[in-house]
């Protein structure tokens, strides 16, 4: 079945400098990954999400690659802010046939003042 | 408006209770979900249903019993949990339940002790 891996567990980064969150996914089927942000006592939140027909999609601040030959996919935050403090989790769906996601162990991203 | 609402925020309830967490959505979402979340850890995925009717049972033990009542609630009736039961439930929804990979959107979840 689908594994997705995520690397690192915690990541510490200066306020203004950039983070960046790696993935890597087994079942080359997956066509869909979305990655969400989950601050402390709240559900996950859907920040940005990439399609396997895409290299790369940005959102202000947040972009997100991916290479399926590799079966990578990475999340990357410029200029992080205080705010940016959370649990990152990157999901891959399990086959192309539903909805259904896996998602990867998580990242505790912390932002140093 | 992407929200899907929880209650109760919080739940403590002895072994051999009955209760129930409730979900809503108006987005107009056809696809349901329940995860479980434990410290620590990535949400792992209950039931879905999609057009009200029960899709995916991830094998979860009888004790956990989801309805949905109509296409904007989704409840999980609880019965004879054990404290390893404790844990964040997460409901969440999308457009659909079907190929393609529709966003998931969570609600904030319910913080369930059992004791």
């Amino acid at each position: 079945g689908e594994n997705v891996e995520q690397h690192p567990s915690t990541l510490s980064v200066q306020e203004g400098d950039s983070a960046v969150i790696k993935c890597t996914y087994s079942d080359s089927a997956s066509n869909y990954f979305p990655w969400y942000k989950q601050e402390l006592g709240k559900g996950p939140q859907l920040i940005i999400d990439i399609r396997s027909n895409v290299g790369e999609k940005k959102d202000q601040r947040i972009a997100v690659t991916l290479n399926k030959t590799a079966k990578h996919f990475s999340l990357h935050i410029t200029e992080t802010q205080p705010e940016d403090s959370a649990v990152y989790f990157c999901a891959a769906d399990l086959d192309s046939s539903a909805s259904k996601i896996i998602f990867g162990s998580g990242t505790r991203l912390s932002i140093r003042p | 408006d992407t929200e899907v609402t929880q209650t109760p925020k919080h739940l403590v309830m002895g072994m051999t209770n009955k209760k129930s967490l409730k979900c809503e959505q108006h987005m107009g979402h056809r696809a349901m979900y329940w995860y479980k979340q434990k410290a620590k850890k990535p949400p792992e995925l209950m039931f879905v249903y999609s057009y009200e009717k029960l899709s995916i049972n991830e094998s979860v033990p009888s004790r956990f019993s989801p309805e949905c009542p109509n296409s904007s609630l989704l409840n999980l009736h609880l019965h004879a949990l054990q404290p390893e039961d404790s844990a964040l439930y997460l409901c969440a929804s999308s457009q659909k339940w079907s190929s393609g990979g529709y966003e998931q959107y969570f609600g904030p979840g319910t913080r369930l002790t059992v004791t």
